[in-house]
């Protein structure tokens, strides 16, 4: 079954980087896009960007377009999420899922990113 | 940008059947999924494709999309099914969009 593991909690001052990570098995790595989803406390779903994991082709929310970067690695079945910048409202559960366009979304447990001073 | 409205909460009694609503511009064009969201944990799909079902999720879920509107309907409702529901769909533009969020809540 599909399988996506993250990486564990991350605190940061403002103005500082984050990178989470997402372990995917369970199915070909390579023959589909990543996307990521976060949700600040108490609120609803928000996405983020997606990247293909085969041809490294990109799509980012013009929200976060900028301070957002997307990468894989295709060696380790791995995929990566970036966010510069960090600020206060930044806070939140950060989530990798493969959603497909016909098959809906399997997704990782979610990483807690807490940005503060 | 292309925007899904639901329900804030929609609550309904033990053994009763519950139905959450999805609406956007041409939704019926669309292939609408559902997810389910306890507290604490990671969204789990209910629903794919408009109406297909995972085949670990009861058959007490079940899902249309015809007339404008994407519906998630709950049968024989149980307190275990008190979740925040999503619909999402890709736009056009192949940007990735949930719905608001709906509250269930079991009498």
């Amino acid at each position: 079954q599909i399988q996506l593991v993250q990486s564990e909690t991350e605190v940061r001052k403002p103005g500082a980087s984050v990178k989470v990570s997402c372990r995917a098995s369970g199915y070909i790595f390579s023959n589909h896009a990543m996307s990521w989803v976060r949700q600040a406390p108490g609120q609803g779903l928000e996405w983020m960007g997606w990247i293909s994991a085969y041809t490294g082709n990109t799509k980012y929310s013009q929200r976060l377009r900028g301070r957002l970067s997307l990468t894989t690695d295709t060696s380790t079945n791995t995929a990566y999420m970036e966010l510069r910048d960090l600020r206060s409202d930044d806070t939140a559960v950060y989530y990798c899922a493969k959603v497909d366009y016909d098959e809906g979304g399997s997704w990782g447990q979610g990483t807690l990113v807490v940005v503060s001073s | 940008s292309y925007e899904l409205s639901q329900p804030l909460s929609v609550s309904v009694a033990l053994g009763q059947t519950a139905r959450i609503t999805c609406g956007g511009p041409n939704i019926g064009s669309k292939n609408v999924h559902w997810y389910q969201q306890k507290p604490g944990q990671a969204p789990v799909l209910v629903i794919y494709a408009d109406y297909r079902r995972p085949s670990e999720i009861p058959d007490r879920f079940s899902g249309s999309n015809s007339g404008g509107t994407a519906t998630l309907t709950i049968s024989r409702a149980q307190a275990g099914d008190e979740a925040d529901y999503y619909c999402q769909v890709w736009d056009d533009s192949t940007d990735l969009v949930f719905g608001t969020g709906t509250k269930v809540t079991v009498l």
